[in-house]
């Protein structure tokens, strides 16, 4: 099946500070990604919608300035945390469309700020 | 808007007893497409199965199966000859295929836990 990577898996960072989260489709072209965040016990709330060579849409109450994305390639999509402070912790997790309108998932990437 | 609910947040059940997971929908579309994903411990998202809306024959994978009743906008899985790697937080999703480049609209989840 389709392999979705994220890096990296765990980040700790002090507050202020931005950090970058990478998703990679390896071994199919993603035209579309998916941004989301997880908190514990709790669904997927879906962050943004990554479109390759255009600008993502940022869905309902989600700073688009503090979440920068970035879709560059057809398997690359990037997830910029701006000024990260301890209530941006969570569990990010991005998601590739494939041929048949599956979403095929990374294994996410755990934020803790200080 | 569509709403996807799913009404039992955990389930215990026995290894090789069946359990069945409830999910209803709403929505005014006719053409869409249904999910369960399962998300182990490891929180890594697995797809289980898929339905398509136009399809009356409900889909199968290996012991997974559902029951699609699109009248009554439900969705169950069914899990047959449970496995202690089945233990898991179950989502069904719903997707409009042509809405939103096809994001996916998740349950809260149900929590399924396989005993010895």
């Amino acid at each position: 099946g389709a392999v979705v990577s994220q890096h990296p898996s765990w980040v700790i960072c002090k507050s202020g500070t931005s950090v970058k989260i990478e998703c990679r489709s390896l071994d199919f072209q993603a035209t579309t990604m998916f941004w989301y965040r997880q908190f514990p016990k709790q669904s997927l709330m879906l962050m943004a919608t990554s479109n390759e060579g255009s600008k993502a849409t940022y869905e309902q109450g989600v700073e688009k300035d503090k979440f920068l994305i970035n879709h560059a390639s057809l398997t690359l999509s990037t997830l910029t945390v701006t000024s990260a402070h301890p209530e941006d912790s969570s569990f990010y997790i991005c998601s590739a469309s494939g041929l048949y309108n599956e979403q095929f998932f990374g294994p996410g990437t755990r934020l803790t700020v200080l | 808007a569509q709403t996807v609910t799913q009404s039992q947040p955990e389930m215990s059940v026995q290894e090789a007893e069946t359990v069945t997971l409830s999910c209803t929908y709403d929505t005014s579309e006719n053409n869409y497409y249904l999910f369960w994903y399962k998300q182990p411990p490891s929180r890594q998202m697995i797809l289980v199965i898929r339905q398509e809306a136009y399809k009356q024959q409900n889909a199968t994978e290996n012991r997974f199966s559902v029951n699609f009743q699109k009248a009554a906008k439900s969705f169950s899985l069914k899990i047959s000859d449970s496995q202690l790697g089945d233990t898991a937080m179950y989502f069904c999703a719903f997707m409009i295929p042509t809405d939103s480049w096809g994001k996916l609209q998740f349950g809260a989840g149900t929590q399924v836990v396989v005993t010895p």
